[in-house]
């Protein structure tokens, strides 16, 4: 049983530019969920999708934010524009619906993005 | 006042000591409880998961919840200095589908 995997796992990139990152949740499990972590604090939540359905989002995910799961397996969260301040480490997570036991969070290595 | 709010550290404890990690929470419709380990550089790993009041056990590691008190608390055992890491506690609340509400975690360095 494979973990989740992120790629790229790091990105450089200018200012102005776009950034698609790419999450493949457990196989087997159908929540994915896309977090944003900057040093010093706890991840924050900006989406969550169950099988394909985008189910909720955060206030944090601008419009220059877009989150896709085309298939209900593997998930794109793209940047458009990027500024400076998007510089964090961008954590994917994965769960299986069901018993509150069974919906624990797992997350993938993350992508470290770096806006010049 | 944030959702999770995490005892300030950085918390220093020796080798072989008991190392005890502190986390509030302002929802009373929370039902779900983690703590998570995170090394430098690397991503949040789970370590517990609590859903009722009282003590869960796993290894060195012993979880406390007080619902009524809104109190969630991790107690490490024979620290040693591979547990040397931030420790992050993450809630769910009831009122949301899945996201989880996390504190900015306490950095644990044990020293041998």
């Amino acid at each position: 049983d494979t973990g989740v995997s992120q790629n790229p796992r790091h990105k450089i990139t200018k200012r102005g530019q776009n950034v698609t990152f790419r999450c493949d949740p457990i196989s087997e499990h159908n929540r994915l969920y896309w977090y944003r972590q900057t040093l010093g604090q706890g991840p924050e939540f900006l989406t969550y999708f169950q099988n394909e359905a985008q189910l909720e989002k955060s206030r944090l995910l601008s419009d220059r934010f877009s989150a896709e799961r085309p298939k209900g397996s593997f998930s794109t969260l793209e940047i458009q524009r990027t500024e400076q301040g998007d510089s964090a480490m961008y954590l994917c997570a994965s769960s299986l619906e069901g018993q509150a036991t069974t919906d624990t969070q797992y997350f993938g290595p993350g992508t470290r993005l770096t806006v010049l | 006042q944030k959702e999770v709010e995490q005892n300030s550290g950085p918390l220093s404890v020796p080798e072989g000591a008991i190392a005890s990690l502190n986390c509030t929470y302002s929802d009373r419709g929370s039902q779900s409880f983690f703590w998570y380990r995170q090394y430098s550089g690397k991503s949040p790993e789970l370590i517990m998961s609590i859903y009722s009041n009282g003590d869960k056990e796993d290894g060195r590691f012993t979880a406390q919840l007080n619902k009524a008190s809104q109190y969630v608390s991790l107690l490490i055992r024979d620290s040693q200095p591979s547990d040397s890491a931030t420790y992050l506690c993450a809630v769910k609340r009831g009122s949301t589908l899945g996201r989880l509400y996390f504190g900015r975690g306490t950095q644990l360095t044990v020293w041998p």
